[in-house]
């Protein structure tokens, strides 16, 4: 049962456009939410986070928006560039019952020039 | 500035053989832990030790050990491999677990197939 989803495997967008990449989560004990960025043949990197106390955390181009009543949350990246092509996990964990990190199963992002 | 360094990059073993991925951490972390990356499946927990001295299974441990040898490093040992164990293994760690802001910091991987 995958409690953390990505439903979209891939997406594509214009250099200097918006990134969009959703992340939607059934377990309601999930209080921490984080996004990994990963290149390939290298291993995740952390990018930005955010708590369930927040409903918005930025980090000069990259915005985490977090939606607690539809258990979804958001990466939004302004303006779009090249270097931004990777896959990107969304992970989240809960400080009740020693949930450690779970993570989705990832979207593509290829910025187009 | 290593940070999380795994070993071997790339390994192919037979069906019933056996091998041990290596990590290692120079941050001074608390804690550190095995992941497998499959295809659309992200990545998931197999094993994790939240200090020196303590391991535990995570959400896939089946067919797999552990050995937290010092506080540096972290094995993780497949007795008698099979073709299901085909993945990517990740090493990270984090300064302590169970806050919930951990942030972990992962090694390059190794990819593993089992043929």
């Amino acid at each position: 049962d995958q409690q953390v989803k990505q439903n979209s495997p891939s997406l594509s967008v214009q250099e200097g456009r918006i990134s969009i990449l959703n992340c939607d989560y059934t377990n309601s004990m999930f209080d921490y939410f984080l996004w990994y960025k990963k290149y390939p043949a290298e291993g995740p990197t952390f990018l930005i986070s955010i708590s369930s106390i927040k409903d918005k955390n930025e980090d000069g181009r990259f915005t985490v928006f977090l939606n607690k009543s539809a258990k979804h949350l958001s990466l939004h990246i302004v303006p779009s560039q090249p270097g931004d092509s990777a896959v990107y996990f969304c992970a989240a964990s809960s400080n009740f019952g020693n949930e450690k990190l779970t993570f989705g199963t990832g979207t593509r992002l290829t910025i187009i020039p | 500035n290593a940070g999380v360094t795994q070993t071997p990059k790339f390994q192919v073993l037979k069906t019933g053989q056996s091998m041990t991925l290596q990590c290692a951490q120079d941050m001074n972390h608390n804690s550190m832990y095995w992941y497998r990356q499959d295809p659309g499946m992200g990545l998931r927990l197999i094993y994790y030790s939240a200090s020196e001295g303590t391991t535990d299974k995570g959400e896939v441990p089946n067919g797999y050990n552990v050995s937290r040898l010092n506080k540096r490093e972290f094995s993780l040992r497949l007795e008698s491999a099979a073709p299901s164990q085909t993945s990517v293994y990740f090493c990270a760690s984090s300064e302590l677990a169970g806050r919930t802001n951990e942030k972990l910091f992962f090694g390059s991987g190794t990819q593993l197939s089992v043929l």
